[in-house]
């Protein structure tokens, strides 16, 4: 089956250490993003990618890193930088024409 | 400054009425609409899409309005059921001028439908 993977699906990390979120299409897509959902915000861009080895800080790419080596693999690592990590994170990707994007089913990443 | 905006952060209806969302956008640059459904600790689903060359788009019980000069989008689902209470996303993006396919999401619309 074609689709998007995230895992794992529930995370916990103690504050100060950076932790890495894994994402990963066989949808052949060109184009692979992250979003951060907290409550009463929407879903805000972290960063997107749209070719290999290529990638761009979206609207709250602070305290964040990503790298895109492979077309089928985009991780996220949440630095300690990032002062606010706990949240539900969502990966997706897209054909680089008119189209949707498709979701995974989400990281929820809790800091203590 | 929030390009798209769901100004309604709830909504009920009663099973089998209509249910319209709503949703603005400010940057005229956008021309491609989307809206998504989300249930708790999921991702997003995909529900339907509106071009900005087109002012209405079907599918089901689902219709998407766009009127270009308000900057205004509407999802209408007739009738409404139970199982499509959740969160609706508004979401935009810019297809033309190169390679910006980043989507834009408004801060969603919580839908209950009572039986």
């Amino acid at each position: 089956d074609g689709g998007i993977t995230q895992s794992p699906k529930y995370l916990f990390r103690k504050e100060g250490q950076n932790v890495t979120l894994s994402c990963e299409q066989n949808l052949n897509h060109d184009a692979m993003y992250w979003y951060r959902q907290d409550p009463g915000q929407g879903l805000r861009l972290i960063y997107y990618s749209q070719i290999v080895n290529d990638f761009q800080k979206g609207d709250i790419a602070e305290g964040y890193s990503v790298s895109r080596e492979k077309k089928e693999s985009f991780p996220l690592t949440v630095t300690s930088a990032q002062k606010n990590p706990t949240a539900f994170y969502l990966c997706a990707s897209s054909t680089s024409h008119n189209t949707e994007a498709f979701f995974g089913q989400g990281t929820r990443l809790t800091v203590v | 400054d929030q390009q798209v905006k769901q100004n309604s952060p709830s909504l009920s209806v009663q099973e089998g009425r209509i249910s319209i969302l709503n949703c603005d956008y400010t940057n005229s640059m956008f021309d491609y609409f989307l809206w998504y459904k989300k249930y708790p600790a999921e991702g997003p689903t995909f529900l339907i899409s509106i071009s900005s060359i087109k002012d209405k788009n079907e599918d089901g019980r689902f219709t998407v309005f766009l009127n270009k000069s308000a900057k205004h989008l509407s999802l209408h689902i007739v009738p409404s059921q139970p199982g499509d209470s959740a969160v609706y996303f508004c979401a935009a993006r810019r297809n033309s001028g190169g390679s910006n396919y980043k989507l834009t999401f408004g801060k969603g619309t919580l839908l209950t439908v009572n039986p």
